[in-house]
Formats: C-alpha cells, structure tokens, sequence
C-alpha cells in the first residue's frame, strides 16, 4: 500500500540553525500538509499546499517556515532559524482530491530537537 | 472555528473488556469527524470518518463510533479489548470544504492489560 514517506526521523540541531524536513507524499495525491505535535500536546494544523501553492496557514507558520515541492515528488518544510519552541514532532499528510472526506494520509513524523 | 475534546488522557482496560474513548467537538459548520491511531513509532492511521448519511460507522479492527449533534460528540468503542490495540487514539474534525485541514484532540493513550 503507498505511504507518506517523512525524512529523517530524528532530527537534532542547534538553535538559530537552518533544518530541512523532508516528505514523500503518495504520488498520486494532490494537496499536501505538515502538522506538528509539541510533546504532550495536541496534533496542530501548520499549512496546506495544492496547486504549487500555500491554501492555508496558521498562526504558527510565520515567517521562520517555508515549504516547497522542489521536484514532483517531494514536499520539504524549512524552519530558517530554529528556537527551542520548535522542538517537536513534525507530521507530513497528503490527500487524494477535493471529494467530501477524503482522508489525509500521515507519514510516521519527524522529531526535531532544538538544543 | 473547530475545536475537539478528548476526555482522559490514559485509559486502562484489561484485555477482553469493552473500549469507549470520549471526543467531543465543537463546529460552526457541519463536521466531518475522523478517528485516527498511532501505533509506536508510526504515523496516523485512519480508524474512521463521519461525513454524512449514516451516524454509526465501522472502521478497522472492529472499532466503531457514533455522531450525535444533539450531544456534539462522537465517541470511539470496541466491544472487546486486544493486546494489540493498545496506542495512541486521536479524534479529529474538519470543516469538508476547503482544503479541510484536520484539528485534533489531544489524544488518549489505550493501555491493554493481559
């Protein structure tokens, strides 16, 4: 069955540093996700992408996040300068279409620890 | 705006007992309501989904939940605990337009007792 591919799965780097989250999405689907998760607290939406663009954001994706799909391929979220509130389990999703319900597919996350 | 709740952060059962798992969500639309597992060391995978139609729906390894709007809730059950589902549950609403990002609960932890 096709998955959600998510590299690396560990991630530890200094604070101020550069990191480069790396996803796989089902080759088929369309819109894209990163969620993260801080340890102990709930799954938050980051940002959606379809159409080689940025369709929705939150309050947290400022302007330290970018994402981009260099390639056909891979969907890649770039924190530019990390804080040690980044430090947390980064989540790629991919969804199929726009059709009612259509379920998102998570890939197995990566956890970045900020030091 | 959504919002979902989980009630308890661990629940215990032994194994062979009944699972309930509590969410309860708030939507100024009409919801779609997801249950999603996370085994160790995986990713989140699909229990289940509520669109519309039928408010009992069944998803994999014999879980099931049910939509109640008058009760704004959609509580995750399996008749009869296994070792092997013990993990992490996450309950899960969208809007169904847009691009339909998913806003989780919190998350409860299932543990199986022999």
């Amino acid at each position: 069955e096709p998955e959600v591919t998510q590299t690396p799965s560990h991630q530890v780097t200094q604070m101020g540093q550069e990191v480069i989250l790396r996803c796989v999405p089902i080759s088929n689907h369309l819109y894209f996700y990163w969620y993260r998760q801080i340890l102990g607290q709930k799954v938050e939406f980051l940002v959606s992408f379809y159409n080689n663009e940025i369709s929705e954001k939150s309050e947290i994706f400022d302007d330290q996040f970018s994402v981009e799909r260099p390639d056909g391929s891979n969907f890649t979220l770039k924190i530019r300068s990390t804080k040690l509130e980044d430090s947390a389990m980064y989540f790629c999703a991919s969804r199929k279409e726009g059709g009612a319900g259509n379920i998102q597919y998570f890939g197995a996350g990566t956890r970045l620890s900020v030091l | 705006a959504q919002s979902v709740t989980q009630l308890g952060s661990h629940v215990s059962v032994s194994e062979g007992a009944l699972v309930l798992l509590r969410c309860n969500y708030s939507s100024s639309v009409p919801p779609y309501l997801f249950w999603y597992v996370q085994y160790p060391n995986q990713g989140l995978q699909l229990l289940l989904k509520y669109t519309t139609g039928a408010t009992l729906v069944k998803g994999i390894n014999g879980f099931e939940a049910e939509f109640k709007k008058s009760e704004t809730s959609f509580h995750l059950t399996k008749p009869s605990a296994h070792m092997s589902d013990a993990a992490e549950y996450f309950c899960a609403v969208s809007a169904g337009t847009g691009f339909q990002k998913l806003v989780f609960g919190t998350g409860t932890r299932l543990l199986v007792s022999p």
